[in-house]
This record gives structure tokens, sequence and C-alpha cells, in this order.
């Protein structure tokens, strides 16, 4: 079955960068792109940017550009997502979710990474 | 910029009830582009609806999609205890890429 497992809960100090991972299985890890996201505490959600795992240079949204760096480690099937500069407003949960080939919805998602920022 | 409007925030309803929640979005979006989400607290969203009306698999029948242009809905024709969550719309646009709404919180009356 498809899952996206993402790594462990995160407490950084503010202009520190956090590194989240997003590990899929489960589906051919190249036919799919992945996104990021975000939701701040009882907030909604925020798109990031897309990754293309099959190659490409990934999209980012306008408000993280030059903070968010997305990657693959194409043999473990992972994603990868990089952001810098952290300050208290970027505590959220992130999540990682799948798209099918341009369809433009998400079909599956990680079960959420808790990032902390806090001096 | 699109921007994705639900309403109400918030609806007290009892199991049983028939609900409507609705999404407009700023401009005319291709139904292409609309998708339903369920957000349950401390779990990642679930994808019911997509292309606006269109079930997820797996999806109940009893949750449908449908509108056009600005104006879309999601309903739930009979609701069940499983059924009380936040529900978000999300559309697409080249521009900005992928947003949702604020989303719609129905809770047991």
């Amino acid at each position: 079955q498809v899952q996206l497992v993402q790594s462990g809960a995160e407490v950084k100090k503010p202009g520190a960068s956090v590194k989240i991972s997003c590990k899929a299985s489960g589906y051919t890890f190249t036919a799919y792109y992945m996104h990021w996201l975000r939701q701040a505490p009882g907030q909604g959600l925020e798109w990031m940017g897309i990754f293309y795992p099959s190659g490409g240079s990934p999209r980012y949204a306008q408000k993280f550009q030059g903070r968010v760096t997305m990657t693959r480690d194409t043999s473990t099937s992972t994603v990868y997502m990089e952001l810098g500069g952290l300050r208290s407003e970027d505590t959220a949960v992130y999540y990682c979710a799948r798209e099918r080939d341009s369809t433009l919805y998400f079909d599956y998602w990680g079960q959420g990474t808790l990032v902390t920022v806090s001096s | 910029e699109i921007v994705l409007t639900q309403s109400p925030g918030t609806l007290s309803l009892s199991p049983g009830e028939r609900v409507t929640l609705s999404c407009r979005a700023s401009q005319s979006v291709s139904s292409s582009f609309l998708a339903w989400y369920q957000q349950k607290p401390g779990q990642a969203p679930r994808l019911l609806i997509y292309a606006a009306s269109s079930r997820a698999t797996g999806i109940p029948d009893r949750f449908s999609g449908s509108g056009s242009g600005t104006d879309f809905t999601l309903t739930i024709s009979r609701l069940e205890p499983e059924d009380f969550a936040v529900y978000y719309c999300q559309q697409y646009g080249s521009s900005q890429g992928y947003t949702f709404g604020q989303g719609t919180k129905l809770e047991i009356k």
C-alpha cells in the first residue's frame, strides 16, 4: 500500500534550518510528483512547493523562494525539504503529499512533522 | 490570485442530518482543478473529492461534490459520527500554485 513516512518532530532556534524527510513506498517513486505543505497551529493549509522525483527543477511558492530547498534520494525513495532562516511563524506541522501526473490534487499524505521554532 | 472562501466557518449538526458546505472562488476556476479534503484532529488531510465531483478511492457515496465557475459545494447526505471534522477546498492556479480555503468545521450538536 502507498505510504509516505516522514521524519520526527524538530525543535529549532530562530535563524536555524530544518531538513525533513519523506520516505515513499508502495508505488513507483519517480512516477508521481511530491509536494510539501504546512499547517500552523489552528490554521489552514499552505502549499510550499512541488518536487519532481523523475527530474526537473522544483517549483517553490513565491513566499518561500530563497528559503526552501527540495531534494531527493532516488536510491531510498526519499524526498527532503529544507527550510532555512527559521522564525517563530514557521512553527507548523509540515506535510509531504503526492500528486499523480498533473492531476492537481493530493491523493496521499505523510503523517506530518511538527517543527517548533523557539528561542 | 484566486482566493477560496468557505462558508460557514463552523456548523453544528446532528448525526443523520444532510449538510452542504460552500466554497466560493474569487475568479472562475476550472472544475478539473477543484478538490475537497477532510481533516480530523491530529491527522493529515484525506482526499474526498477531485475534479469537483469525482469521489476518491474508498470514499463513501454519502459524500458528493458539485459546482462550476466560482461556486462549488460538498454535500454529505447523512452525517455519520466519523464525519465531524474540518473540510477544506483546494484549487490550482498557474500563477500562485495550489491554494486552500480556510476550512469549515463540522461539529456535533
